[in-house]
């Protein structure tokens, strides 16, 4: 079976600081994809980046980076210079293309990160 | 282009009874997904339908249903609430043809309290 840990519940951090929220997966197949998603306070969550099992490539988009280690089932995610607008619980996700469909997700229970000025 | 809406927002029931929550895609998309957020156990796949058809469905009792229509607008219906149904129900949306790899599109979820 597939599961996701996040083993960060909450995380406080200053304005400006780094910080990387950990995701560790475990899944029989060999090929899936990996996702993280950001849920504000407003509920709905926000894709932030999708990984297939093939793309070992780390990728940086802006502020946000994501470390992505098959060989330790670890996908982590880096907010560089944090602000205070990146406060949300955030979530590692798996899919398993064996389920038919990328729609089913296991999610991990987040990480929720405050930054405080 | 409007994202994924449900109704109603907010919703409170007792023990008992049943409750009907809807769901609006993204104009253009075809599949959606039903997820329920609980402290205790997270966020969960409840069911995905594509093209009026039920595609996937995860690990919850038969009271949980779904359905869809020609205009893939999708309901899901909690009969004989019990108060662990407390939660709040997130709607996904995504184009869903082929074996659909792109990212969901979440609407904002129906909170629901049974009392």
């Amino acid at each position: 079976a597939q599961k996701v840990t996040q083993a960060q519940t909450e995380i406080s951090v200053v304005e400006k600081e780094d910080v990387t929220l950990d995701c560790v997966y475990e899944t029989r197949d060999t090929t899936y994809y990996l996702f993280w998603y950001k849920q504000p306070p407003s509920g709905e969550l926000v894709f932030l980046i999708r990984r297939n099992s093939f793309d070992e490539q780390n990728e940086i988009s802006g502020r946000y980076s994501w470390n992505f280690q098959k060989s330790t089932s670890s996908f982590n995610f880096t907010i560089t210079a944090s602000q205070v607008v990146d406060s949300a619980v955030y979530f590692c996700a798996l899919s398993e293309v064996n389920t038919g469909t990328a729609s089913k997700l296991t999610f991990g229970t987040g990480t929720r990160l405050q930054v405080t000025l | 282009k409007a994202g994924v809406t449900q109704t109603p927002r907010y919703l409170i029931k007792t023990r008992g009874q049943q409750v009907t929550l809807s769901c609006s895609p993204i104009s253009g998309h075809r599949s959606v997904s039903w997820y329920q957020q609980t402290p205790g156990q997270g966020l969960q796949f409840l069911f995905e339908y594509f093209s009026e058809t039920q595609r996937n469905k995860g690990n919850f009792p038969g009271r949980f249903s779904g359905r869809q229509f020609s205009n893939s607008r999708s309901e899901m219906n909690v009969s004989t609430l019990e108060l662990g149904d407390s939660a709040l129900y997130l709607c996904a949306s995504s184009p869903g043809a082929g074996l659909n790899t792109g990212e969901l599109f979440f609407g904002e979820g129906s909170r629901l309290t049974v009392l």
